[in-house]
């Protein structure tokens, strides 16, 4: 059964850095998206993409971050300069988004990855 | 604005007796609602979905929901639980027309006891 897979599966780093979450998605789907999971807290959307550009993005999603769809395959999550408050569970997602738009058909998650900023 | 409530954090249950984890939604507009389950250091799993037409859908591994327009609810059940079943567990919602992504609820974790 096909899968979305995420890199690393543990990502630690320091404040300021920048990191690169990448995932990819299912290969016939066409809408992809990325939230996340502060521990013990639910979980939050930050942003969609679609057709090679961002379909929309939540208030979370400001300038630090960025995404990219660098060739076929791979979707990746950058953070520029990472903030203590931006560890958490990174979950990449797809969908097909046929047969009546995006919003019909379930969203498949990746494992995720726990990115934790020291 | 879009949100959804679980109001139970915490679902103990005996093996083998039903189960229900609560879920209430608030939207503008008619809502898609997803259920979904994640097992420790794993992803979310989706187990079923609320669209049109029937308002009791069935999913993944015996679990089924019940679509309450006049309640703004949507309960996941499933007449015989397993202690496999224990997990987190999260209701979403998504808008019909515009924003297609989900907003989920905090979650509640079902633990089911041999």
């Amino acid at each position: 059964e096909p899968e979305v897979t995420q890199t690393p599966s543990h990502q630690v780093t320091q404040m300021g850095q920048e990191v690169i979450l990448r995932c990819v998605p299912i290969s016939n789907h066409l809408y992809f998206y990325w939230y996340r999971q502060i521990l013990g807290q639910k979980v939050e959307f930050l942003v969609s993409f679609y057709n090679n550009e961002i379909s929309e993005k939540s208030e979370i999603f400001d300038d630090q971050f960025s995404v990219e769809r660098p060739d076929g395959s791979n979707f990746t999550l950058k953070i520029r300069s990472t903030k203590l408050e931006d560890s958490a569970m990174y979950f990449c997602a797809s969908t097909i988004g046929l047969a009546g738009g995006p919003g019909y058909n379930e969203q498949f998650f990746g494992p995720g990855t726990r990115l934790t900023v020291l | 604005a879009q949100s959804v409530a679980q109001p139970e954090d915490q679902v103990n249950v005996a093996e083998g007796n039903p189960l229900t984890v609560k879920c209430t939604y608030s939207v503008s507009g008619n809502p898609y609602l997803f259920w979904y389950v994640q097992y420790p250091n794993r992803g979310l799993q989706f187990l079923l979905k609320y669209i049109t037409g029937d308002n009791l859908v069935k999913g993944s591994y015996g679990f089924e929901a019940e679509f309450n327009k006049s309640q703004t609810s949507f309960h996941l059940k499933k007449p015989s639980a397993l202690v496999s079943d224990s997990a987190l567990y999260f209701c979403a919602v998504r808008v019909r027309t515009g924003a297609n992504n989900l907003f989920f609820g905090t979650g509640t974790r079902l633990t089911v006891i041999p």
